[in-house]
């Protein structure tokens, strides 16, 4: 299985409202990690957990906050959004092997802040 | 980490090979170079890494030359559905929770 789901697929949300957005991997992968697509532009990397700690932040708004519940979910939960935080958000998952490390992405969700 | 600077677009036509350069100078002796392709609105999927010399797999070819400052990724007799963008990524993948930077990405139009 080289699957990473994420939840939901698509998400309306409110600038006042509060929401959380899901990923889930059963590849054993330690490593998880969030990013931020904006229309015809590259991801942008937003957080990495590994070994269920976070190990990198990448200056994102306080707004936006990383949870890793176990070594398989990844939830990334959001309060007080901007129209301008509307965007595909990827989850991805890697573990390193002897010969490579790949990352493995989801769908993504895609979010609009109204 | 390494900046990467790939071509902005390029069109082609099915069943000819489409190579796909990408810089990378500031490339450090651990970093690895990976390609990976997204479709819209899909996660982007992992296509081939490599080191250097010469790397290839079922979908591509991924040729680095020794100074290892560019790198080119040639997908062989290319169909409608490989029409996507192709991201260059370079990264020490050494370290658990590999920090990875996608580069502009170069969008890749294949015509019937």
């Amino acid at each position: 299985d080289t699957e990473v789901t994420q939840t939901p697929k698509h998400l309306v949300m409110g600038m006042t409202n509060k929401k959380s957005l899901k990923c889930e991997q059963h590849m054993g992968h330690r490593a998880m990690y969030w990013y931020k697509q904006k229309a015809k532009k590259p991801p942008e990397l937003m957080f990495v957990y590994s070994y269920e700690k976070l190990s990198i932040n990448e200056s994102v708004p306080s707004r936006f906050s990383p949870e890793c519940p176990n070594s398989s979910l990844l939830n990334l939960h959001l309060h007080a959004l901007q129209p301008e935080d509307s965007a595909l958000y990827l989850c991805a998952s890697s573990q390193r092997d002897r010969t490579q490390e790949t990352q493995y992405f989801g769908p993504g969700t895609r979010l609009l802040v109204l | 980490l390494a900046k990467t600077t790939q071509p902005i677009s390029m069109d082609s036509y099915e069943g000819q090979e489409v190579n796909i350069t990408c810089s990378h100078n500031n490339i450090a002796t651990n970093d690895y170079i990976t390609w990976y392709q997204q479709f819209p609105s899909q996660g982007p999927r992992f296509i081939i890494q490599g080191y250097k010399t010469k790397v290839t797999n079922e979908v591509a070819s991924l040729f680095i030359p020794a100074d290892r400052k560019s790198s080119t990724l040639s997908l062989p007799r290319v169909s409608l559905s490989d029409t996507a963008v192709y991201y260059c990524l370079v990264g020490d993948r050494k370290a658990a929770g590999n920090k990875l930077t996608f580069g502009g990405g170069t969008r890749v139009l294949v015509k019937p």
